[in-house]
Formats: C-alpha cells, structure tokens, sequence
C-alpha cells in the first residue's frame, strides 16, 4: 500500500486566487513528481525533484511552482490561478532502490 | 527522445472476452515498461512494469504483458475481461539503467469498457 497523500482532492477556486496543492509521502522517496493530466489526456511531468533542495521543471511548461524543503513533502504553488490551469494534478515518489512510481490520488483543480 | 504510442484510445469488450491494449515505444535503448490504471478521479496504480529478465511480466488482476524488444511493443492482455476491469489504462515508459531519471513518458490513456 502506497502511502503517498494530497489534499485537496477536490478544489473550485477563482481567478486570481493563490493556491498550494499539498503532496506528502511517509516512505522516505528521494524523488517525487508533479504531472499535470487534462480530461481524457495523458499525463505530462510538470515538476521534479532528487531531494531536499533539488526542484526542476519538466518538460510540459507550467506557470505553478514547487519546493522541497523536507523529504516528505513536495508542494504545488499557483501564485495567480487562471482557467487554463484547470486540470488534474497528481504527485508521486519513487525510492532511490525502486523502479516504480507511486501516485497520490490527485487534485482536480476548477478554476472559474 | 522517448515517445509511447496506444494504439486505439477506445477498447470496447464483452465479459468474458480477451482484453488486448496496444503499446509501442520508441526509444534509442530499451526503457523500463509500466502499465498504470486509473480509475474515476482516482490516482494511478501499478498494473506491471518491465525492467529486466523474463520478457512476459504478471501483475495484479490478472493482467499481464510482454516485452518484444524486435517490435518494440508491449502490449497488456488479460484472459477474461471482468466489469471491475473497466477503467482508463496508461502505458508508460522511462530511462532504464544508469539514466533512470524516474521520469515517466505516458501514452494517451486507453479507455476499456466491458460490456455485459
């Protein structure tokens, strides 16, 4: 059982708005992901990070931006929300040992 | 650069039936393979993946998937599609070795429907 978590699940905010998707995991990962997935698309990596102190962008271009100050936990912050940035957003982890990803349940974002 | 193609974004079977979702990569070395699922405002969740050895991988509900590096593909098949099985499924790739990155590369989601 992946544990892996993020809140909100669910979030209608508005325009101009700040906002802070959290993602936190317990299993000690090193690397953790932001993907960015729209209705019926595929998923594409907005953020990444090795560690503490290590954030890249990837390579879907995002207005968002992320920290990691501690192991445990990777958050997304919007400074500005626009309609465009409504989608889903999901957080993962991977192990420094593993191969696999795991996912938190998402964010679905609205902005309106 | 790595790319992930799913062939048909719709797969529509009856209870019972095969189930068979297409996926080809393309990359200059073989990566490691993973199919994910993802239910209704769900996460992802790890079906199989490929890393190295035995090319014909089992995962979790039946699945499974094979990795044909001649063909570049790697398809996810199950025997006999069941309801619960309906649900989008996510082909992904990402560096194998000494340039895994963790990075995921996805393809564009099949949607499977199992029909009674």
């Amino acid at each position: 059982e992946a544990d892996i978590y993020q809140t909100p699940r669910y979030l209608v905010i508005g325009t101009g708005k700040k906002i802070t998707l959290e993602c936190s995991q317990t299993m000690g990962h090193d690397k953790m992901y932001w993907y960015q997935q729209d209705p019926g698309m595929e998923l594409h990596l907005i953020h990444y990070s090795y560690g503490v102190n290590s954030t890249e962008k990837g390579d879907l271009s995002s207005e968002s931006t992320v920290s990691r100050i501690r192991t445990e936990h990777f958050p997304l912050t919007l400074e500005s929300a626009r309609p465009s940035h409504t989608s889903q957003y999901l957080c993962a982890s991977i192990g420094r040992l593993n191969t696999e990803a795991f996912f938190g349940q998402g964010t679905r974002l609205t902005v309106v | 650069a790595q790319s992930v193609t799913q062939l048909g974004s719709h797969v529509s079977v009856s209870e019972g039936a095969l189930v068979l979702l297409r996926c080809n990569y393309s990359s200059s070395v073989p990566p490691y393979l993973f199919w994910y699922v993802q239910y209704p405002n769900q996460g992802l969740q790890l079906l199989l993946k490929y890393t190295t050895g035995a090319t014909l991988v089992k995962g979790i509900n039946g699945f499974e998937a094979e990795f044909k590096k001649s063909e570049t593909s790697f398809h996810l098949t199950k025997p006999s599609a069941h309801m619960s099985d309906a649900a989008e499924y996510f082909c992904a790739v990402s560096p194998s070795g000494s340039g895994n990155t963790g990075k995921l590369i996805f393809g564009q989601g099949t949607t499977l429907q199992v029909k009674p």
